[in-house]
């Protein structure tokens, strides 16, 4: 089955404390992005990679780093979190970058900093 | 930069009633256009898409979407609503720069019985 998994669904963690969410895709999509969803607005993009080791800042980088050694996958690492970090984290995939291709979204990573 | 408003928070409706969610979307040019549905404790599954052609787009679930330039609008309706379509529901677009998806703050539907 096509899909785009991530781990964990939910993370309860505490300040600073070093939290790797991993995205993996099985449909050979060349491009992948994190967003973060937020009450009241909506998603928001937060790295995305065009291709293996090429990655790029989105709306709302700061926090977090990303890397992407293969093509299926790409975690998303958060080296010191703070509160203002809790949020709903969607990784996404689609076929080459022409725009007008559907992004398969995961199910998301519910993430709690205390 | 582009830019997606759906100016309602909250619609409640009547199952069997018709529903038109509002999308506007700013952006010199024509950009690829979506509508994605999030129910509850789920990821987000594509409603439809409007990249060129006919601008009248149907999608899954019975929904459909008008594109009108000239309104800059992308609005989504379904002609009776099925208490299953309880939801949120994200206009977004994509100018074809680097796949960038930008959302809309979204839409809650309540569908009442």
């Amino acid at each position: 089955e096509a899909q785009v998994t991530q781990n964990p669904r939910y993370l309860i963690t505490v300040t600073g404390k070093k939290l790797t969410v991993t995205c993996s895709q099985n449909m050979n999509h060349e491009y992948m992005s994190w967003y973060r969803q937020d009450p009241g607005l909506g998603l928001r993009q937060i790295y995305y990679s065009m291709n293996v080791e090429v990655t790029d800042k989105g709306d709302v980088p700061e926090g977090y780093k990303v890397s992407r050694k293969e093509k299926r996958n790409f975690p998303l690492i958060l080296e010191s979190p703070s509160p203002n970090q809790t949020s709903l984290y969607f990784c996404a995939s689609s076929l080459p970058p022409h725009g007008r291709d559907e992004q398969y979204f995961g199910p998301g990573t519910r993430l709690t900093v205390t | 930069a582009q830019s997606v408003t759906q100016p309602d928070i909250h619609i409640t409706v009547s199952e069997g009633a018709s529903l038109e969610l509002r999308c506007n979307y700013s952006y010199g040019a024509t950009p690829y256009l979506f509508w994605y549905v999030q129910s509850p404790g789920q990821g987000l599954q594509l409603l439809l898409k409007y990249f060129s052609g006919d601008t009248l787009v149907q999608g899954i679930k019975g929904f459909e979407a008008e594109f009108k330039r000239s309104q800059s609008s992308f609005n989504l309706r379904k002609p009776s609503v099925h208490w299953s379509d309880a939801a949120e529901y994200f206009c977004a677009v994509n100018t074809g720069t680097a796949s960038k998806l930008t959302f809309g703050t979204g839409t809650r539907l309540q569908v009442t019985l």
